[in-house]
């Protein structure tokens, strides 16, 4: 149980265009997910959390216009990246807390490695 | 705020014993996750204390002492496919975030 999938696995794109990735628990309803990017070498940083049915909220220094994030249902959240840079090239990970179970336990997805070119 | 400090890198031999510290400063506590991560790939649970004390579970094990903001993550009988990240990340406060630390990188060499 708990499994989360992310959609695509990998992706390239163009500078300037927009790419969006799912991020879906498979199952288990997961009224909180939570998005985060990984740098090489470095550790996850949270970049929002998304809650269903209202806004998502972001972390300082994360731009809301530029990472859009809708969480739709109770078992699906996406973040689109807009007008996409190099610099925006990164390891994009999802995650979901169940309804239900421990506390503060997220499940993650597998994650997307995004490269702009 | 918020603080999670980890070893950047270990290295051991295959079949040693390792012990990765963890240490945090917070403004709340309700417990702190291991996460085992695979270059390219997504973190992997691994354990959650949220009580003073050692958990077991098989070859890992995991301790917190909360008076002292500390714990770790001992990994007995190392094999090869031990390499990898371990990441320490506790929840903040009373959110549903998790904050992590900056993750230990390790090498198990035959």
């Amino acid at each position: 149980g708990a499994v989360v999938s992310q959609h695509p696995s990998r992706v390239i794109c163009k500078s300037g265009t927009s790419v969006k990735i799912e991020c879906r628990s498979l199952d288990f309803q997961a009224t909180t997910m939570f998005w985060y990017r990984q740098f090489p070498k470095q550790s996850l940083m949270l970049m929002a959390t998304s809650n269903e049915g209202s806004k998502a909220t972001y972390e300082q220094g994360v731009e809301k216009d530029k990472f859009l994030i809708n969480h739709a249902s109770l078992t699906l959240s996406t973040l689109t990246v807009t007008s996409a840079h190099p610099e925006d090239s990164s390891f994009y990970i999802c995650s979901a807390r169940s309804t239900s179970g421990v506390s503060y336990e997220q499940y993650f997805g597998p994650g997307t490695r995004l490269t702009v070119t | 705020g918020q603080n999670i400090d980890q070893p950047t890198e270990m290295t051991a031999t295959e079949g040693a014993i390792v012990q990765i510290n963890c240490t945090y400063q917070t403004s709340g506590f309700n417990g702190l996750f291991w996460y085992q991560q695979h270059a390219g790939e997504a973190p992997t649970f691994l354990s959650y204390n949220v009580l003073d004390g050692l958990e077991e579970k098989g070859r890992f094990s995991s301790f917190l002492s909360r008076s002292k903001g500390y714990s770790y993550l001992l990994l007995k009988e190392l094999q090869m496919k031990d390499s990898a990240s371990y990441l320490c990340a506790g929840p903040l406060g009373d959110t549903d975030k998790l904050i992590f630390g900056t993750g230990t990188r390790l090498q198990v060499f035959p």
